[in-house]
């Protein structure tokens, strides 16, 4: 089946500091999604972004499917910025989703 | 968006009881659902699609008679997580398909933590 491997899987920054996450898959997809999991588990959407380019806010996501890669930009962070960032795709011929191994972040205050 | 609700948020047993968790879609009717278990620190795993009217369709590797899923409705699936161990500790989730902005995508419920002692 499809892999989907993030990266990094850590990441510390001080508040105001810019970063990239980075979401490889092996296989062609339909869909991809990005999750904020915040640390009372909820998962929010912040993406659908199966190609192209996407903003909204401090917040940007860029997709580029022939290369089997997402990335998610975060902009002048926040301590509500922390928790857990998921990637999630479809492959093609499925309706599953397929979670990332996720980068895991916290912003220092 | 849809709302999607689990019941309860979290729940404590003994070991070798059964745990109930609700799903429900309260805005919305949904043919399907999914379950999906999350450990610590690990990512979301697909665990099974729930029917409505039909049995649930499970991931390789997750004992059916051991998770039972029922859709009894267009609203509602439940999880029972049977003779539960201290292994079974974990987050469940469940999801409902959608649309938002004219393409597909996937509305969360809030989860539920399950402590089996």
């Amino acid at each position: 089946g499809i892999q989907v491997e993030q990266s990094p899987p850590d990441l510390i920054l001080q508040e105001g500091a810019n970063s990239t996450l980075r979401c490889n898959f092996s296989d062609s997809v339909n869909n991809l999604q990005w999750f904020h999991q915040n640390p009372w588990g909820q998962l929010i959407n912040l993406f659908y972004i199966p190609s192209g380019t996407k903003q909204n806010g401090r917040l940007s996501a860029t997709t580029v499917a022939t290369e089997r890669y997402s990335l998610l930009y975060i902009s002048s962070s926040q301590t509500t910025d922390s928790g857990v960032y998921f990637c999630a795709v479809v492959a093609s011929g499925t309706y599953k989703y397929i979670f990332g191994t996720g980068t895991r972040l916290k912003v220092l205050a | 968006g849809a709302v999607v609700s689990q019941h309860p948020s979290r729940v404590i047993c003994k070991s070798g009881t059964s745990v109930k968790i609700e799903c429900r879609s309260l805005d919305f009717q949904a043919t399907t659902m999914f379950w999906y278990r999350q450990f610590p620190k690990q990512s979301l795993m697909l665990m099974a699609t729930s029917n409505e009217g039909s049995k649930a369709t499970y991931e390789q590797g997750v004992e059916k008679d051991k998770f039972l899923i029922n859709h009894a409705s267009l609203t509602l699936s439940t999880l029972t997580v049977t003779s539960a161990h201290p292994e079974d500790s974990s987050f469940y989730i469940c999801s409902v398909p959608g649309r938002s902005g004219g393409l597909e995508t996937q509305y969360f419920g809030p989860g539920t933590r399950l402590l089996v002692l």
